[in-house]
């Protein structure tokens, strides 16, 4: 089992431009979460999915969307980046509920918005 | 506003000394309480967690924790630190169904 998997690495855009960060995992669970995490603030969560088809804002849901069309899969998306979105992206996801349960992270995206 | 605090950016212990790191919160209800451990460039590992029942609880790598219902506190430890063990550290907390509030999170540096 590769766990959760989180696609680009490292990624470094101009303000203004888009891109879509991709969270897959293999362990058939249901629940999937994005957070971002800034020095000296912890983790903090942006959206999340409680299921295939279904999303819902998180703490700081502002400029970001979120699409889970396979069970498998939890898209992050950004329109138009701005300097203040460069963070490090983790994807999450549980098996039942993560306010009970263990949450799996993969291994992060650190983004920088020039 | 339900929060999760974790008083200290650093703690700084020696080698084969006990440490402690604090977590404690302020949330409505009985909230399920967990620690999770970070290493450079990885994400978050699952330590240990408590739902209900014996106050002090054991997880991964030899750390427990102990839970104080009346100090709303959730500290974690270990009987005996390892330069393995340096690592950012977060305690989180769920008052709800499906989110988890973090704490800012704690440096341990184990000094050899």
């Amino acid at each position: 089992n590769a766990g959760v998997t989180q696609t680009p690495k490292f990624r470094v855009l101009k303000t203004g431009q888009s891109m879509t960060l991709l969270c897959a995992q293999d362990m058939n669970h249901e629940y999937m979460y994005w957070y971002r995490q800034d020095p000296g603030m912890g983790l903090r969560l942006i959206h999340y999915s409680v299921g295939e088809g279904t999303t819902a804002k998180g703490e700081v849901p502002d400029g970001y969307n979120v699409s889970r069309l396979k069970k498998q899969n939890f898209l992050l998306g950004l329109e138009s980046a701005a300097p203040s979105q460069t963070s490090v992206y983790f994807c999450a996801s549980s098996l039942t509920s993560g306010g009970t349960d263990t949450q799996y992270f993969g291994p992060g995206t650190r983004l920088t918005v020039l | 506003a339900q929060s999760v605090a974790q008083p200290e950016d650093q703690v700084n212990v020696a080698e084969g000394n006990p440490l402690t790191v604090k977590c404690t919160y302020s949330v409505s209800g009985n909230p399920y309480l967990f620690w999770y451990v970070q290493y450079p460039n990885r994400g978050l590992q699952f330590l240990l967690k408590y739902i209900t029942g014996d106050n002090l609880v054991k997880g991964s790598y030899g750390f427990e924790a102990e839970f104080n219902k009346s100090q709303t506190s959730f500290h974690l430890k270990k009987p005996s630190a390892l330069v393995s063990d340096s690592a950012l550290y977060f305690c989180a907390v769920s008052p709800w169904t499906y989110k988890y509030i973090f704490g800012t999170g704690t440096r341990l540096k184990v000094l050899a």
